[in-house]
């Protein structure tokens, strides 16, 4: 079974400090991984996704992740937060082969950015 | 390119009660899955279809289903519905739902069952 953790509920962040979202996944071979944004009252956004090659993914809004196969993480990051970065983030993972290709997604964690 | 829409983007029902709700993937995604958001559950998958097929199921009762046009356009009905069912439900499209695909979601459809 695959599963997905992000450990932390909410985080706080100033405005103009780096941020950090946290993910661990488990999976059976090698994963695909993806993360997500979501307004109030709105769907999911892609935001980016590791597919293989390069462990640094740049994604949209200036976001990126790191994929570290060793610690099975694969964390979401931004060098300078923005108050309209506040929002909830999603972590999903899904299998690259063998049966069915259902994402699983974590709790999500909810950001807020401080003026 | 427009986006995935769902209809209606809110809803308000009594228990026992069904409700169908529509999603309208993006053009040429032949992948439409479901998802029932709750903030107690989280995420949870439903059931994707393609090419008009259930290619997978989540553990969700019998009371709900799905279906998929030859446009790729999606319903999903839920019958008999309970408290529980209040929920955020999600349609999302990808191309042809492969792993590596990139699921686009649509804003959701709020349904309340009082």
């Amino acid at each position: 079974a695959q599963s997905v953790a992000q450990p932390e509920d909410q985080v706080n962040v100033a405005e103009g400090n780096p941020l950090t979202v946290k993910c661990t996944y488990s999976v059976s071979g090698n994963p695909y991984l993806f993360w997500y944004v979501q307004y109030p009252n709105r769907g999911l956004q892609f935001l980016l996704k590791y597919i293989t090659g390069d462990n640094l993914v740049k994604g949209s809004y200036g976001f990126e992740a790191e994929f570290n196969k060793s610690q099975t993480s694969f964390h979401l990051k931004k060098p300078s937060a923005l108050v309209s970065d506040s929002a909830l983030y999603f972590c999903a993972v899904r299998r690259s082969s063998g049966g069915s290709y259902i994402p699983t997604f974590g709790r999500g964690t909810s950001l807020i950015v401080h003026p | 390119k427009a986006g995935v829409t769902q209809t209606p983007r809110y809803l308000i029902k009594t228990r026992g009660q069904q409700v169908t709700l529509s999603c309208s993937p993006i053009s040429g995604h032949r992948s439409v899955s479901w998802y029932q958001q709750t903030p107690g559950q989280g995420l949870q998958f439903l059931f994707e279809y393609f090419s008009e097929t259930q290619r997978n199921k989540g553990n969700f009762p019998g009371r709900f289903s799905g279906r998929q046009f030859s446009n790729s356009r999606s319903e999903m009905n839920v019958s008999t519905l309970e408290l529980g069912d209040s929920a955020l439900y999600l349609c999302a499209s990808s191309l042809q739902g492969q792993a590596l695909d990139t699921q686009y979601f649509g804003p959701g459809t709020r349904l309340t069952v009082l």
